[in-house]
């Protein structure tokens, strides 16, 4: 089975910090993408990435910066938080760019007070 | 643009009935696909089906099938024979072609309910 973990289930930082949200995917996928989730809005896509050190704006990439370093691990960074950054986050992976499946972590639930 | 909506934010169900939850979309794509996706209170996306737009045959897996009318631009799902796991939300996505990369594009989702 594939597996997708996320480093945190649940974070609390204060505005102005720097957070780091790590994904990890176990099966060798090639895409990763990171989505926000918000009540009433479902998921909107922040960045994505189709390769080692490649990355790609989303609907709403204002605020994040990514890093994917390894195949396996795609990191979301909020540079400076603030408090309308407080939202799940989701990751995803799917096999390559003609998978028609997104396998999905358990999500981060970030707080930024 | 592409766009889902999700027009019921709640839905309730009697155990073993059915239920049909909806999902209308637009695009202007010739080739996209459509998802059904569930996540309990757990917070994790369960993937549950998924119809191509060239597809001739609704979407089945198990309890659930993807009516899927292309004319009308909906895809709807129906659960049949409604269990009390089936609480969650779930959420209707599309697969969209923007700037060069299919991406996933979802609706806001709706809340079901199933009651005993």
């Amino acid at each position: 089975d594939v597996k997708v973990t996320q480093s945190s289930r649940y974070l609390v930082k204060r505005t102005g910090e720097k957070v780091f949200l790590e994904c990890v995917q176990d099966m060798d996928h090639e895409n990763m993408f990171w989505y926000r989730q918000d009540p009433g809005l479902g998921l909107r896509l922040i960045y994505f990435s189709y390769d080692v050190k490649m990355k790609e704006k989303g609907d709403i990439p204002e605020g994040y910066s990514v890093s994917r370093e390894k195949k396996e691990r795609f990191s979301l960074i909020l540079e400076s938080a603030s408090t309308n950054q407080t939202s799940m986050y989701l990751c995803a992976s799917s096999r390559d760019r003609e998978s028609n499946e997104q396998f999905f972590g358990p999500g981060t639930r970030l707080t930024v007070l | 643009a592409q766009k889902i909506t999700q027009t019921q934010p709640g839905m309730f169900v009697q155990e073993k009935e059915a239920v049909t939850l909806d999902c209308t979309y637009d695009t202007s794509d010739p080739s996209y696909g459509l998802f059904w996706y569930k996540q309990p209170s757990s917070g994790e996306m369960i993937f549950l089906i998924y119809q191509g737009s060239y597809d001739q045959q609704n979407a089945t897996e198990g309890r659930y099938s993807l009516n899927f009318q292309k004319a009308r631009k909906s895809a709807n799902l129906v659960i049949s024979a409604s269990q009390l796991g089936d609480s969650a939300m779930y959420f209707c996505a599309m697969r969209g072609f923007s700037g060069g990369y299919n991406k996933l594009i979802f609706g806001a989702g709706t809340r079901l309910a199933v009651h005993p």
